[in-house]
């Protein structure tokens, strides 16, 4: 089982200032066709997760472009480059390289 | 419009028996692997498994696998999650999410229910 894990486990940001998250995980999640198999997730309030980013990089459909993935291999981020009172919740990196999909801990972000 | 629509809650007592269903609509239900994600409150996301529909391929997590069982109805587009003996353990929301692919690879998962509270009681 690939283990992932996450730093910080919790964020108070400004609103209208930067946010990132890491994620790092126990096997490279490289595939031999040039793809990192990385998600990340938002899972706000109340509400079931819902798809930010796939392929480590690729923004999901309906995502706003102030979220951003990067990465390759094991260690990757997610950066919100203006945070909004609406990104708060929880976010969570999962690797989808083994069918035996796992998730990080969760990073809660809050507003100050 | 990609939808999936799960059950309602369940409150069970610990060795009782539960199946929780996940209506999808607005894609070809056989074509797309759909999976099983539990929260327990503090304690994060688990993934349990995910089925293909097309040819009932199913995975299990190893630690779940025996404990749930998947199952899927091509012809009204359903996927089921049951139980035959509950644990207190259970108790969890449930999320039925389909399964997206890139270039046949699976990548994640980009359209979710909106879960089912399972409780159970010892």
């Amino acid at each position: 089982e690939i283990v992932m894990t996450q730093s910080p486990l919790s964020l108070s940001v400004t609103p209208g200032e930067p946010a990132s998250i890491s994620c790092r995980s126990s096997r490279s999640l490289l595939h031999t066709d040039g793809y990192s198999y990385l998600d990340w997730y938002l899972q706000k309030p109340g509400q079931s997760p819902q798809l930010l980013i796939y392929l480590s990089s690729y923004r999901a459909s309906g995502v706003p472009d102030r979220f951003s993935g990067s990465g390759s291999g094991t260690d990757f981020t997610l950066n919100i480059t203006r945070v909004e009172a609406e990104d708060v919740g929880i976010y969570y990196c999962m690797q989808a390289l083994q069918t035996l999909f796992t998730f990080g801990p969760g990073t809660k972000v809050d507003i100050k | 419009e990609v939808q999936l629509v799960q059950s309602g809650p369940e409150v069970k007592e610990s060795g009782g028996s539960l199946r929780i269903s996940c209506q999808t609509s607005g894609y070809s239900f056989k074509n797309f692997f759909l999976g099983w994600v539990r929260e327990v409150p503090g304690k994060g996301l688990e993934w349990l498994g995910i089925i293909y529909p097309g040819d009932s391929d199913i995975r299990y997590r190893p630690s779940f696998e025996g404990h749930v069982s998947i199952s899927a109805d091509e012809s009204i587009g359903v996927a089921y999650l049951q139980w035959s003996s509950l644990k207190a353990s259970d108790t969890a929301i449930y999320y039925c999410a389909r399964v997206m692919s890139h270039e046949g690879m699976v990548a994640g998962f980009d359209h979710w229910g909106q879960g089912t509270l399972v409780s159970v009681t010892s």
